[in-house]
C-alpha cells in the first residue's frame, strides 16, 4: 500500500518561478528523504530530514519537515531547466529501517 | 568513496539466460537493497540485507536470486526472467536502520527479450 503521497503528480513552471512539492504520510515518519532522478537513471540525493520542524537548504533548494513529523515540503526558488526531473520522496515508516518512496513529481522547466 | 557502483549499466537478456547483476560499496555501510523500478513509477523494494544476511524479501518471484558475498558487495542473480520483468534495478546501501542516509546507484537498465 501507498503510505506517502505525494503531490503534485506533475508541474510545469517557467524558468525564474519558484514551485513546492508536497509529501504527506499518515504515520510518524523516521526520516525523511527527497531524492531527484532524471528518467532512466538513478537516483541523486537531495536532503535527508529527521526532526520535526527541521529545514534545510541547499542552492536553491529548501526542505521542511512539519512539527508532527508527517508532511514535508520542497520548495525550489527560481527554477532553472537544470531543475528539471522527477522528485521523490522517501521515507522510513517503520524504525526497522523499511524504505518507501512517494509516487514522484515530475517537474518541467520551461523557457 | 562515497559512491554505490552498479554494473552492467546495461543488460540485454534472453528469457532462458543467466545472468548477474552487480553493486558494490565502500562507505562501510551494512544494510544494502535491491529496487525494481518500471517506467514511470517509484521504485519499489524487492530485498535487503542487513549485516550480510537477508533480512527482506518483498515476496520476489524465486527468479530473482540475490546474494550478500561480504559487507561491500551485493549480486541479483536472475533467471529464466520474463519480459515484464525488464526494468531499472538499483542498488542502494545505508547504515543499518538507516538513520543517517540511503545512497542509491546510478542503476542497471534491464531488458528481457
Amino acid at each position: 500500500s501507498q503510505e506517502l503521497e505525494q503531490s503534485p503528480q506533475s508541474l510545469i513552471v517557467q524558468e525564474g518561478k519558484n514551485l513546492t512539492i508536497n509529501c504527506t504520510s499518515s504515520k510518524t515518519l523516521y526520516g525523511l528523504y527527497w531524492y531527484k532522478q532524471k528518467y532512466g537513471e538513478g537516483l541523486i540525493f537531495l536532503m535527508m530530514l529527521q526532526k520535526g520542524g527541521e529545514e534545510k537548504s541547499h542552492e536553491k533548494i529548501t526542505a521542511k519537515l512539519d512539527e508532527k513529523k508527517q508532511q514535508s515540503s520542497l520548495h525550489i526558488t527560481a527554477s532553472q531547466p537544470s531543475h528539471a526531473g522527477i522528485y521523490l520522496c522517501g521515507a522510513k515508516t517503520d524504525s526497522w529501517g523499511k524504505f518507501q518512496f512517494g509516487a514522484g513529481t515530475q517537474v518541467v522547466v520551461t523557457p | 568513496d562515497t559512491e554505490v557502483t552498479q554494473t552492467p549499466k546495461h543488460l540485454v537478456m534472453g528469457m532462458t539466460n543467466k545472468k548477474s547483476l552487480k553493486c558494490e560499496q565502500h562507505m562501510g555501510h551494512r544494510a544494502m537493497y535491491w529496487y525494481k523500478q518500471k517506467a514511470k513509477k517509484p521504485p519499489e523494494l524487492m530485498f535487503v540485507y542487513s549485516y550480510e544476511k537477508l533480512s527482506i524479501n518483498e515476496s520476489v518471484p524465486s527468479r530473482f536470486s540475490p546474494e550478500c558475498p561480504n559487507s561491500s558487495l551485493l549480486n541479483l542473480h536472475l533467471h529464466a526472467l520474463q519480459p515484464e520483468d525488464s526494468a531499472l534495478y538499483l542498488c542502494a546501501s545505508s547504515q543499518v536502520g538507516g538513520n543517517i542516509g540511503y545512497t542509491f546507484g546510478s542503476g542497471t537498465r534491464l531488458t528481457v527479450v
